[in-house]
């Protein structure tokens, strides 16, 4: 069974700080990684990474993909109160019948 | 350019009935997927449409079915409604052809609560 874990569950910091998201999956047949950022109802999609090592950069936030150790990690840098969000991360998979498996989340909470 | 609506955004039903639910993507999308939000399993992938086909399925039972239309908006039905079908249901929408591969846009959801 196809399986996405994030880490940590939950986070509290700073505004200011800055933050890593781990991402980490056991999928059969790998297509792509995508990350999310949930604050209210609808998600909103952040970055697609289908290949080992190549940053994706958006503004403060960052990510990377290694396809070896099965990982992903989302960088937040100097974190705003706007940031805070529950982070999606989600892996496709499959041959001919893709499926989208979601992790159950961070919950990113940024104090002024 | 209006984002992907869902209606209804409420809904309440009791156990035994069933229920459809309407998703409109963004005008020029033609994928269409649907998903389930609970706080105990977190966002499940339930089913992709493109072009009125049903291309990518998640491990939800027969009681859960979709279909598309030709102008891309699309319905979920869920029959014999059961407790635990009780959740936000939400459907997203792309210009790929496999939106779930993809970037995708969702809409704002329909919660479902099932007495």
């Amino acid at each position: 069974e196809d399986k996405v874990v994030q880490s940590p569950l939950s986070l509290v910091v700073h505004e200011g700080d800055t933050v890593t998201l781990n991402c980490s999956y056991e999928v059969t047949n790998f297509r792509s990684l995508l990350w999310y950022k949930q604050e209210k109802k609808a998600p909103t999609f952040l970055f697609m990474l289908t290949s080992s090592g190549i940053e994706k950069k958006s503004g403060r936030l960052s990510s990377i993909l290694d396809k070896k150790e099965l990982f992903s990690i989302l960088n937040i840098t100097a974190t705003q109160t706007g940031d805070s969000a529950v982070y999606l991360c989600a892996v496709a998979s499959g041959g001919s019948n893709y499926k989208l498996t979601f992790g159950k989340g961070t919950l990113l909470t940024v104090n002024p | 350019k209006a984002g992907v609506t869902q209606t209804p955004r409420y809904l309440i039903k009791t156990r035994g009935q069933q229920v459809t639910l309407s998703c409109s993507p963004i005008s020029g999308h033609r994928s269409v997927s649907w998903y389930q939000q609970t706080p105990g399993q977190g966002l499940q992938f339930l089913f992709e449409y493109f072009s009125e086909t049903q291309r990518n399925k998640g491990n939800f039972p027969g009681r859960f079915s979709g279909r598309q239309f030709s102008n891309s908006r699309s319905e979920m039905n869920v029959s014999t409604l059961e407790l635990g079908d009780s959740a936000l249901y939400l459907c997203a929408s792309s210009l790929h052809t496999s939106g779930i591969l993809n970037e995708q846009f969702f809409g704002p959801g329909t919660r479902l609560t099932v007495l």
